[in-house]
């Protein structure tokens, strides 16, 4: 079992719709992180979160420490958002950051 | 201000060649990562480098060797190229273990045939 999971795997949205992806994790960690890869392009960091909440623009990122879960919103989407979103996670312990294999979004116009 | 820069951006080798992908970072960050992304799996960690002079394996190392020249300057070495090292390629830094961010190259997209 991965140390960290994600779903969905791949997400279809119409433009406008309220996007929500998951991570949930089953190691002790220090910070979670969300990144954002584009198609042929680097890894961009979106958030970095050790408890509750961040807003950034249209994106709002959450995490739940006791339930080892954090979720990643994107409000009002477009084309534009469409990219693999990465959630990670900086062990507790140790200089590791392990990685879930990503949700692949695509926005419809 | 230039972060992560890793050459090259793509490279085809064929089996039993030999490369070395470099990574240089100008933040002064003390911690240094290799990974590969392969389809369907997130990125695993090849080797990293909590401080200059020191480096340890990480959960793929086989088949890879790196070298911490410096502070700024990761590298990573393909002695024999194999098509299962197939992948793309990204080097990461960070200040140190905890609550601080990690930046990533751009990555290398390597073809071995």
């Amino acid at each position: 079992k991965n140390e960290v999971e994600q779903s969905p795997q791949n997400l279809t949205a119409q433009e406008g719709e309220f996007i929500t992806i998951n991570c949930s994790y089953s190691v002790g960690i220090s910070a979670l992180h969300w990144l954002q890869q584009h198609p042929g392009g680097g890894i961009v960091s979106l958030f970095m979160l050790s408890s509750g909440k961040k807003k950034h623009g249209r994106l709002i990122a959450t995490i739940n420490i006791q339930e080892k879960h954090s979720s990643l919103h994107i409000t009002a989407s477009h084309p534009r958002d469409s990219a693999v979103y990465i959630c990670a996670v900086y062990m507790e312990y140790g200089n590791k950051l392990v990685f879930g294999a990503g949700t692949i979004l695509r926005v419809k116009s | 201000n230039a972060g992560v820069t890793q050459t090259p951006k793509f490279q085809v080798l064929k089996t039993g060649q030999s490369m070395t992908l470099q990574c240089a970072q100008d933040m002064n960050h003390n911690s240094m990562y290799w990974y590969r992304q392969d389809p369907g799996m997130g990125l695993r960690l090849i080797y990293y480098s909590a401080s200059e002079g020191t480096t340890d394996k990480g959960e793929v190392p086989n088949g890879y060797n790196v070298s911490r020249l410096n502070k700024r300057e990761f590298s990573l070495r393909l002695e024999s190229a194999a098509p299962s090292q197939t992948s793309v390629y990204f080097c990461a830094s960070r200040v140190k273990s905890g609550r601080n961010l990690a930046f990533f190259g751009q990555g290398t997209r390597l073809t071995v045939v």
